[in-house]
């Protein structure tokens, strides 16, 4: 079976650009969740899907982020535009139901 | 709200030393509990999780934890450390949300493993 997939692995951006991650559930999983997490903390919700509604997020800054799940299935996650302070790792996670799958996370450098 | 307490940000073992790392949790409603552990430049691999039933569980790599509800805690131990246990571990609560049977999940700020040859 194959697992969660992300994209890129890796960015660097300037303050201000705008940069966008990309999310492939396992499929047939209806929860799909956005995790930002800074280096030496865990990770901290950002949003959480339950096929293509929003469930939760209540700890995302939409004035700058912002993410949408297509179809009940592949998510972007977007940021517009970037500060210093979104430097972490963005991991996303899907679930069938009790227990989360994790991607291994696109890290995020804002220069 | 629920929340998680891990004590001990850096935890050093010798090898073939016992394993404990520490984790109390918060929690208005019954809570599913787990442990994941996070290897550098990698996602998060679940290693154990208690749901109901049985309160010592056990997981992948000769892990294991007991839930004990009267300390609120679910310590993660491992008889004999490898140095291949070396990476951090989460502890992580869920709960429901009110509004359904979707659930959320609150992570601990981690448990960093070294393990001494």
């Amino acid at each position: 079976e194959a697992g969660v997939a992300q994209s890129p692995r890796y960015k660097i951006i300037e303050k201000r650009q705008s940069v966008a991650f990309w999310c492939n559930p396992i499929s047939g999983h209806a929860t799909l969740y956005w995790y930002q997490q800074i280096l030496g903390q865990g990770p901290k919700l950002l949003i959480q899907f339950q096929n293509n509604g929003v469930v939760d997020d209540s700890q995302l800054p939409k004035d700058r982020f912002s993410a949408e799940r297509l179809k009940g299935v592949d998510s972007t996650l977007k940021i517009q535009p970037a500060k210093l302070e979104d430097s972490a790792v963005y991991l996303c996670a899907s679930s069938p139901r009790d227990e989360q799958f994790f991607g291994p996370g696109t890290r995020l450098t804002v220069l | 709200a629920q929340s998680v307490t891990q004590l001990g940000s850096h935890v050093s073992v010798s090898e073939g030393a016992l394993v404990l790392l520490r984790c109390n949790y918060s929690s208005s409603v019954p809570p599913y509990l787990f442990w994941y552990v996070q290897y550098p430049n990698q996602g998060l691999q679940l290693l154990l999780k208690y749901t109901t039933g049985a309160t010592l569980v056990k997981g992948i790599n000769g892990f294991e934890a007991e839930f004990k509800k009267s300390e609120t805690s679910f310590h993660l131990t491992k008889p004999s450390a490898h140095m291949s246990d070396a990476a951090e571990y989460f502890c992580a609560v869920s709960v429901p949300f009110s509004s359904g049977s979707a659930r959320q999940l609150t992570f601990g700020s981690g448990t960093q493993l070294t393990v001494l040859p």
